[in-house]
C-alpha cells in the first residue's frame, strides 16, 4: 500500500494568515504518460463529510475559493490556504489515486489562532 | 444536482452482517464516466476506502477488507450496496458513499451512516 503522511496533524494559524499542510507519499504518484500526480484534497468541516478541494495535485475542483492552492515536488505535495477564513476550520486530508487500495493521509486540524 | 444517502441500520450486533444502500438523486449511476464507492471513518480517526463499483458491475477492493466485503449496484433503482460480513467493534464508523470520477478521486460525497457494533 502507498503510505501517506501528513503533517503537521495540527495547526493554528491567525485569521488572514497563510495555512501550509504537507503530505508526503511512500512512493511517486506521478504517471509518466500523462505527466500527472494522482493526488487530491479534501476539506472536511467539523460534523459534515469531506469535500473536494483539489485534484491532480493543483487542480482546484469547481467552485473551491483560490485561496486554496495545491503543489507538488517529487513525493511532497502541499495544500497552501493563503488568507484563513473562518469557515476553514476543518480537518484536512490528501488521497493518492495512483495505485489500488486508494489511501488517505491520517489528516491535519487547522484551527483559529 | 447530484444527492447522495445513505441507509440502513445503526446498530449491529459482533459477527452479524452490516448493509447499507445508497440512493443516488439528480444524476445516473449508469454514468461511463464515474465508480461509485464506499469510504468509512471510525469517530474522530481518519478516512478508510472500502471499494469501488462501476455500473456494469465491475468491482475493486479494499484487500484490507476485501474478504468480507460485497459491493452490488441496482440500476434500475439507481442505488448501489455495501454489504460487510461477520463485523466487530473495529467496523463501527460512519459509512459514506461517494460518486467516483472514473477510478480517481471522490467528488460527491453522502451525508453519512454512523454504524456501531456493539452487545
Amino acid at each position: 500500500d502507498i503510505v501517506m503522511t501528513q503533517s503537521p496533524d495540527s495547526l493554528a494559524v491567525s485569521l488572514g494568515e497563510r495555512a501550509t499542510i504537507n503530505c508526503k507519499s511512500s512512493q511517486s504518484l506521478l504517471y509518466s504518460s500523462n505527466n500527472k500526480n494522482y493526488l487530491a484534497w479534501y476539506q472536511q468541516r467539523p460534523g459534515q463529510p469531506p469535500k473536494l478541494l483539489l485534484y491532480w495535485a493543483s487542480t482546484r475542483e469547481s467552485g473551491v475559493p483560490d485561496r486554496f492552492s495545491g503543489s507538488a515536488s517529487g513525493t511532497d505535495f502541499t495544500l497552501t490556504i493563503s488568507s484563513l477564513q473562518a469557515e476553514d476550520v476543518a480537518v484536512y486530508y490528501c488521497q493518492q489515486y495512483y495505485n489500488t487500495p486508494r489511501t488517505f493521509g491520517q489528516g491535519t486540524k487547522v484551527e483559529i489562532k | 444536482q447530484l444527492q447522495l444517502q445513505e441507509s440502513g441500520p445503526g446498530l449491529l450486533k459482533p459477527s452479524e452482517t452490516l448493509s447499507l444502500t445508497c440512493s443516488v438523486s439528480g444524476g445516473s449511476i449508469s454514468s461511463s464516466s464515474h465508480y461509485w464507492g464506499w469510504i468509512r471513518q471510525p469517530p474522530g480517526k481518519g478516512l478508510e476506502w472500502i471499494g469501488s463499483i462501476y455500473y456494469s458491475g465491475n468491482t475493486y477492493y479494499n484487500p484490507s477488507v476485501k474478504s468480507r466485503v460485497t459491493i452490488s449496484v441496482d440500476t434500475s433503482n439507481n442505488q448501489f450496496s455495501l454489504k460487510l460480513s461477520t463485523v466487530t467493534a473495529a467496523d463501527t464508523a460512519f459509512y459514506y458513499c461517494a460518486r467516483e470520477l472514473w477510478r480517481y478521486y471522490f467528488d460527491q460525497w453522502g451525508q453519512g451512516a454512523l454504524v456501531t457494533v456493539s452487545s
